[in-house]
Formats: structure tokens, sequence, C-alpha cells
């Protein structure tokens, strides 16, 4: 079954850094959107796109976070300056269409030391 | 604002039924999502209904919708313990909104 993959499973960075999170979505979903999970919090919407645009975005997702799709098949999440506060469990996910089921990646741990 | 509520825990016997909860306040929701989560792992689509169906069954899961009190429930039948895992409810409106989650243990 066609699955949603992010890399890396774990990336560890320094406060102030540039961090890029990437993500394949599934391959006939025109969809793709970004959550993140603090620890012990609830997941979260950060941004969605779709047509090469976003299409949402929360009030998370400041101007330090951006996103791309820089070829046909990777979606990624670059946040430009990285705080103390972006350590969270960040995932991916894609859909045929608009609200049709979102399926999700696995996830990538974000550390900001 | 759109809000989504689980109890956070629930502990069951291997065989028995478990029942997982959730309220959500946005009535504008078009679909009501479950999805599970394990330990070290995303979050995997469990099921989902439509808003405006009140009941749908997938082998051992059956979902319950009462729109009138915005409330949901997922249903697992012969619990294993191989359901040992986090539940999460959500809904659709422009985008997902989850509740905290709700941890099933399985003892057996």
């Amino acid at each position: 079954e066609p699955e949603v993959t992010q890399t890396p499973s774990h990336q560890v960075t320094q406060m102030g850094q540039e961090v890029i999170l990437r993500c394949v979505p599934i391959s006939n979903h025109l969809y793709f959107y970004w959550y993140r999970q603090i620890l012990g919090q609830k997941v979260e919407f950060l941004v969605s796109f779709y047509n090469n645009e976003i299409s949402e975005k929360s009030e998370i997702f400041d101007d330090q976070f951006s996103v791309e799709r820089p070829d046909g098949s990777n979606f990624t999440l670059k946040i430009r300056s990285t705080k103390l506060e972006d350590s969270a469990m960040y995932f991916c996910a894609s859909s045929v269409v608009e609200d049709q089921p979102q399926h999700f990646g696995d996830g990538t741990r974000l550390s900001i030391l | 604002g759109e809000d989504v509520e689980q109890s956070l825990f629930l502990s069951v016997r291997e065989g028995d039924s478990s029942v997982i909860n959730c309220t959500y306040t946005d009535s504008s929701s078009t679909y009501l999502y479950w999805y599970k989560q394990e330990p070290g792992a995303g979050l995997q689509l469990l099921t989902y209904i439509f808003s405006n169906m009140d009941m749908k069954q997938d082998q051992r899961l059956t979902v319950l919708l009462n729109k009138k009190d915005k409330h949901l429930s997922l249903r697992i039948a012969d619990t294993q313990t191989g359901d040992s895992a986090i539940y999460f409810c959500a809904e659709y409106i422009r985008n997902l909104i989850f509740g905290k989650g709700t941890k099933l243990s399985v003892k057996p």
C-alpha cells in the first residue's frame, strides 16, 4: 500500500540554525499538509498546500516557516531560525482531494538544543 | 472556537470491547476521523465517518456519531493486546483538528 515517507526520522539542531524536513507524499495525492505535536500536547495543524501554493496556514506558521515542492515528489518544511519551542514531532500528510482522508507519515522528531 | 475532547486513558481486558469517546464543538465538520498511533510510529488512519451518517462498521471497529450531541465514539470488539495504542479523534473543517488522544491499555 502506498505511504507517506518522511526523512530524517530524528533531527537534532542547534538553536538559531535552519532545518529542512522532507516528505514524499503519496504519488497521486494533490493536497499536502504539515502538522506538529509537541510532547504531551495535541497534534496541531501548520499548513496545507495545493497546486504549488499555500491554501491555508495556522497562527503557528509564522515567517520562520516555509514550505516548498521543489520537484515532482518532495514536499519540504523549512524552519529558518529554530527556537527551543520548535522541538516537536512534525508530521507530513497527503490526501487525494481536499476533504478526503489524510494519510500521515511516521514523523520527524525535531530536537532543538 | 473549534475543540475536540477525549478522555486520556482507557484500560480493558483482552477479549472485552473498548469504547473510546470524543466530543467536538463545530457542527460544520464534514468528516470525523479516528487515527491510531503506536509507540514511535506515525498516525495510522483507522476509519472515518461522513457527518450525515450515524454509524459505520468496519470489521471489529464500529463508529457511532450523534450529531445532535456532537459525540463520536469508536468501539473495538474483541480487543487484543495489539490494539494497545493512542487513539485520536479528529474533525475536518478545512484541516484536521485533533483531540489529545486516548491511551488504550489492553491487559492479557
